[in-house]
């Protein structure tokens, strides 16, 4: 089974300083990584998702993040944290290695706080 | 388009009961997938539904928890003999299941969820 570790539990940032959220994956080859945001009392929405095509991936609202093979790692990045930025980001992998649907397993999720 | 919808939205319900959550997919999405969020497990998946085969029932906790999937659409979860430690918020998701083009899953959009309470 492949698994993701988010390395920090809460983050807290200044409005307008870069965001970094840390997220490292086990995985016997290629993974279906993503990321995924909760806003309180909202539901899950996509960032973005990692493909074979390229391992720097942009995703929505300013979001990107590095597939970096060599580190196992798939960190989160802003370069200017908003007030609406907080919120519980999930890392999310495939549950299997393969092709083919299959369910996803999540991270324990990082609360990113913004501080004004 | 409209998206993943689920009902009821909260259901309170006494310990012993039956209750049954219904899931509407994105149409035209053949990947459906239930989900549960608790704050002691975190986000677990239960089960998935891929088209015609088999269901992946790897993920259910207990021989308490079932789903079926009529038509290739909608779908219900129902869990039997409700336990306390069965209160979560349960989450479905659909999707269009693999991209051979992108050698990834397709994404998994979720609905808002029924926040279970047992008494």
């Amino acid at each position: 089974a492949q698994s993701v570790t988010q390395l920090d539990s809460h983050v807290s940032v200044s409005e307008g300083t870069p965001v970094l959220l840390r997220c490292n994956y086990s995985s016997s080859y290629s993974p279906s990584l993503f990321w995924y945001v909760q806003h309180p009392n909202k539901g899950l929405q996509l960032l973005l998702k990692y493909t074979s095509a390229a391992t720097l991936v942009k995703g929505i609202n300013g979001f990107e993040a590095e597939f970096k093979k060599s580190e196992t790692s798939f960190h989160l990045t802003k370069p200017s944290a908003h007030m609406s930025d907080a919120a519980e980001y999930f890392c999310v992998v495939s549950r299997r290695a393969g092709g083919g649907a299959d369910g996803l397993t999540f991270g324990k999720g990082t609360h990113l706080i913004i501080q004004p | 388009g409209a998206g993943v919808s689920q009902s009821p939205s909260n259901k309170v319900t006494e310990k012993g009961k039956d209750v049954e959550l219904r899931c509407d997919p994105i149409s035209g999405h053949t990947a459906l997938y239930w989900y549960r969020q608790s704050l002691g497990q975190g986000l677990e998946f239960l089960i998935y539904f891929q088209g015609n085969s088999a269901p992946d029932k790897s993920g259910l906790p207990s021989d308490r928890f079932s789903a079926e999937r009529t038509g290739g659409s909608v779908s219900t979860l129902t869990i039997q003999r409700t336990q306390q430690e069965d209160s979560a918020v349960y989450l479905c998701a659909s999707s269009l299941g693999w991209s051979s083009l992108a050698g990834t899953q397709e994404t998994q959009y979720f609905g808002p969820g029924t926040r279970l309470l047992v008494l």
